[in-house]
Formats: structure tokens, C-alpha cells, sequence
């Protein structure tokens, strides 16, 4: 099965900041990627899918990219309600496995 | 709107079976495949169980397999999980989620349910 890992495990950044989250794949899933941002106490919600198309609704400071087995959620002008826990997952076959997740604190 | 309800969580005694409910409404539950996917404690998303939207096809993570089941009525717009042999470490938040025709990321997700094994 393929793993997905992402890094870092958890981050601290400023309101306004610039901030990545990595995930890698064990092989490659061409663009079949999906990410997914979750507040506490709550249920994930969709952000972007195909690697880089973003989820109607979800504001343009999200952005992906990548292709293969390395991809990228950045987030430009980082906003307190982006205090979270994000997840990346391949979707292009069963199972359909999640990253272990990224836990992004505002200072 | 589009609406995903699960329903049935609670505690459970190990070796026990539950059924989980998921009640969709707002949009045509008979064409799109559900997924089921947990969250134990503390823990990170895992996914559980994928059905087709006719209910022929269904996939499962190897943690569950033999042990649960997902299943589907059209009729009643409700998705199922049975939960058979539970273990402690089943212990988790359950959400159903729909992905989109055609593919198997997911767009809807409900609020989830509890199920909590323990003697």
C-alpha cells in the first residue's frame, strides 16, 4: 500500500505569514490529491483536490501544488482562523490513506 | 442544503457489534458512493470503507476488513456501517463523507458519531 507522510508534524507561524506543509507519497499517484483542513472539535473540511484545484468557497491564500509523489498546501497571508490541523490524501485507488497530519498553530 | 447525519455510536463492550447510520439529504444519494472514515482520540483521519453508488462495489481498510461491513439503501437515502468483533481500538469519531462523481476525495462530510469500545 502507499504511504503518504507529511512534514513538518506541527508548525508555529504569525498572522500574515507564509506557511507550506509538505506530503510525500511512496510512489507515485500522478495528481490524485487531496487536502484537507480540520479546526478543533470539528469535521475535516475539503480545501483543494487534483493536487492544486481549489474547492469552490475555500479562500485563494490556499494554494497546491505537485505531481507524482511530492506535493505542497501553501497558505500566503496566514489568517488566525487557519489555527488548524491539516491532512493531505491520495484518492486514486483503495485504500484510500491520509497523511498522519500537519498542526498549525497562530502565534 | 447537502446534509450528511450519522447517527448510532455509543459504548460498546469489546467483542460487541454496532450499526452506524448516515442519513443524507439534499442531494441525489443514490448517485453518489459514501465513504465511511474514523478519528480515534487524539489521532488522525483514517479511512474506513468506500461503496459505489449502486452498492456493488465496496472497498475496505485492512484494520476493518472481516469485522465491518458498509452497506446502503437508496430508498431511505441512508448509509450503514456494522460493526462487528469491536475492539478497543476502534474507539473513534466515525464521519460519512460523500466525494463527487467520478472520484474519491470528499466534498461533504457530516458532523460524525461517537463509538467508544470499553469494558
Amino acid at each position: 500500500d502507499i504511504q503518504m507522510t507529511q512534514s513538518p508534524s506541527s508548525l508555529s507561524a504569525s498572522v500574515g505569514d507564509r506557511v507550506t506543509i509538505t506530503c510525500r507519497a511512496s510512489q507515485g499517484i500522478s495528481n490524485y490529491l487531496a487536502w484537507y483542513r480540520q479546526k478543533p472539535g470539528k469535521a475535516p473540511n475539503l480545501l483543494i483536490y487534483a493536487a492544486s484545484t481549489l474547492q469552490s468557497g475555500v479562500p485563494s491564500r490556499f494554494s497546491g501544488s505537485g505531481s507524482g509523489t511530492d506535493f505542497t498546501l501553501t497558505i500566503s497571508g496566514l489568517q488566525p482562523e487557519d489555527a488548524a490541523t491539516y491532512y493531505c490524501q491520495k484518492y486514486n485507488s483503495a485504500p484510500l490513506t491520509f497523511g498522519q497530519g500537519t498542526r498549525l498553530e497562530i502565534k | 442544503q447537502v446534509q450528511l447525519v450519522e447517527s448510532g455510536g455509543g459504548v460498546v463492550q469489546p467483542g460487541r457489534s454496532l450499526r452506524l447510520s448516515c442519513a443524507a439529504s439534499g442531494f441525489t444519494f443514490s448517485s453518489y458512493a459514501m465513504h465511511w472514515v474514523r478519528q480515534a482520540p487524539g489521532k488522525g483521519l483514517e479511512w474506513v470503507a468506500v461503496l459505489s453508488y449502486d452498492g456493488s462495489t465496496e472497498y475496505c481498510a485492512d484494520s476493518v476488513k472481516g469485522r465491518f461491513t458498509i452497506s446502503r439503501d437508496n430508498s431511505k437515502s441512508t448509509l450503514y456501517l456494522q460493526m462487528n468483533s469491536l475492539r478497543a481500538e476502534d474507539t473513534a469519531v466515525y464521519y460519512c463523507a460523500r466525494p463527487p462523481p467520478g472520484y474519491y476525495y470528499m466534498d461533504v462530510w457530516g458532523k460524525g458519531t461517537t463509538v467508544t469500545v470499553s469494558s
